[in-house]
C-alpha cells in the first residue's frame, strides 16, 4: 500500500536529493517520513497531514500531491551524515497502526 | 532527550522456546507498538496497547504472542513457541497522545535456530 521504487539513491554532497514514495489508500491521510541508520530504530524526521501540499522542517520538505497518490522528501543542501535508509509511512484517519514502504537508501557522496 | 530502549539487542533461541522482549517506552507515553522488520522486508505493524489492553492487531500478531505492560515502565512482547519465521527485528515504539508522532527504540534482533 505504500510503495518506494528505488532501493537505493546516490547524490553528491551539497546537491538536492529526492526521495519518492506512492500510496494505493485514499483512506491514508497523514503521511511520515522516517531515518533509519544501521542498527538502530526508525528516527521520525518530518510529516504531513493530507490537509496540505507542503511540509518545511530546516532542510527538509515533504510535497503531497493526493491526485496522484504521491509524496516526496526533499532534502537541500545534501549532507554526508544524511547517508541513511529512509522509509515512507502513512496512516489512515483513527487507525492508530503505520504502514510502511520497503525504504530508500540514501547514498550521499563526497 | 527522551527515548524508548530496548533489551535485549539480540536473542538467539532455539525453534519451539519462549522468548520475552522488553521495550521501556518514554516515561508519560501512553500508547504503546510492537513492529517488526524481517530481513530484507518492510517494518510491519504486529500490535497496538493503550490502556491496559489491545487497540488493534495484524494478522502477524496470532495465538503464540501476547503483549503485557507490567508495572509502569515496561512493555513486553512474548512469543510463546518460536519458529524460524520469527526470526526478525523487532521494534517498540510509542508516543504521548493520540495525535502525537510514534517514537521508535533501537530493536531487537530475534534469532531462531
Amino acid at each position: 500500500q505504500v510503495k518506494q521504487n528505488s532501493p537505493s539513491l546516490s547524490v553528491q554532497e551539497g546537491r538536492i536529493s529526492i526521495l519518492n514514495c506512492d500510496y494505493t489508500n485514499s483512506m491514508f491521510d497523514y503521511f511520515l517520513w522516517y531515518k533509519k541508520y544501521p542498527a538502530e530504530g526508525p528516527t521520525f524526521l518530518i510529516s504531513i497531514s493530507s490537509i496540505k501540499d507542503k511540509n518545511e522542517d530546516g532542510r527538509f520538505t515533504v510535497f503531497l500531491n493526493k491526485s496522484a497518490k504521491h509524496l516526496s522528501l526533499h532534502i537541500v543542501p545534501s549532507q554526508p551524515g544524511d547517508s541513511a535508509v529512509y522509509f515512507c509511512a502513512a496512516s489512515a484517519f483513527r487507525d492508530d497502526k503505520i504502514i510502511f514502504g520497503k525504504g530508500t537508501r540514501l547514498h550521499i557522496l563526497p | 532527550e527522551p527515548e524508548v530502549t530496548q533489551t535485549p539487542s539480540h536473542q538467539v533461541t532455539q525453534m519451539g522456546q519462549e522468548v520475552i522482549l522488553r521495550c521501556v517506552p518514554i516515561s508519560n507515553h501512553l500508547y504503546f507498538y510492537w513492529y517488526r522488520q524481517i530481513l530484507g522486508q518492510k517494518v510491519e505493524f504486529l500490535v497496538s496497547f493503550y490502556n491496559n489492553e489491545i487497540s488493534e492487531k495484524s494478522e502477524i500478531f496470532d495465538d503464540q504472542f501476547s503483549v503485557e505492560r507490567p508495572d509502569g515502565s515496561n512493555f513486553t512482547l512474548k512469543i510463546r513457541s518460536t519458529k524460524l519465521e520469527d526470526s526478525a527485528m523487532y521494534f517498540c515504539a510509542s508516543k504521548g497522545s493520540a495525535g502525537d508522532t510514534q517514537y521508535f527504540g533501537p530493536g531487537t534482533r530475534l534469532t531462531v535456530l
